[in-house]
């Protein structure tokens, strides 16, 4: 069964204090890795597609990063408004379904 | 704003009560998925349509179901809601499968009281 585990579940920053989060997955055959932004009632938002270990994306001051069981999306820097739930996805395999398995998300908090 | 349009925002109604909710895609985009989002099951797929065709299956109870029409925009249909059915429910599309960006609507709110 496919799985995405993400860590911590919450975590509050300073504004400028840089971290990471992780997203661990099991699937058979990776199709890619996903990574979404979700503010609170709002429906998440596309932030970056990694296929192979060892690719990285960036975008402002979030990288995103890929191992052959982890990715990590890694804050340089953050504002206040960086805070949201950052979602990790993996397509569904098998079974017919074609759907993205989600992670529950970390819920982050960067502080002024 | 995704390009993803869902109506309508929000929705109350009663245990045992049938409601339909509308799913507008990005133009171009082949794709619709539906998801439900409650606070203690994250984000579930429910189901897939590809030009019109249903084409993948996830976590969909019976009691629902969901169409795409000629035209591209998609439905999901609930029937006999009970209690656990609030959440939010989510529309996603791209131009084709997972592969490529999916993007999501807004979301409908659904409380059954």
């Amino acid at each position: 069964e496919d799985q995405v585990t993400q860590s911590p579940e919450a975590l509050r920053l300073q504004e400028g204090e840089s971290s990471s989060l992780n997203c661990s997955y099991t699937v058979s055959g990776l199709r890619g890795l996903f990574w979404y932004r979700q503010d609170p009632g709002k429906g998440p938002e596309f932030l970056f597609t990694l296929y192979s270990a060892g690719e990285e994306k960036e975008k402002e001051r979030l990288k995103a990063t890929l191992t052959k069981k982890e990715s990590f999306l890694h804050i340089t820097a953050p504002k206040p408004e960086d805070s949201a739930t950052y979602l990790c996805a993996v397509p569904t395999s098998g079974g017919g379904a074609d759907g993205l398995t989600f992670g529950k998300g970390t819920h982050l908090i960067i502080q002024p | 704003d995704s390009g993803v349009t869902q109506t309508p925002k929000h929705l109350i109604t009663a245990t045992g009560q049938r409601v339909t909710l509308r799913c507008s895609p990005r133009s171009g985009d082949l794709s619709v998925y539906w998801y439900q989002q409650s606070l203690d099951q994250g984000l579930q797929f429910l189901i897939q349509y590809y030009n019109g065709e249903e084409r993948a299956k996830g976590n969909i109870l019976e009691r629902f179901s969901a169409q795409q029409f000629p035209d591209l925009h998609s439905e999901l249909n609930l029937s006999s809601l009970e209690l656990g059915d609030s959440a939010l429910y989510f529309c996603a599309s791209s131009v084709g499968g997972w592969g490529t960006e999916a993007f999501f609507g807004q979301g409908t709110r659904l409380t059954v009281v």
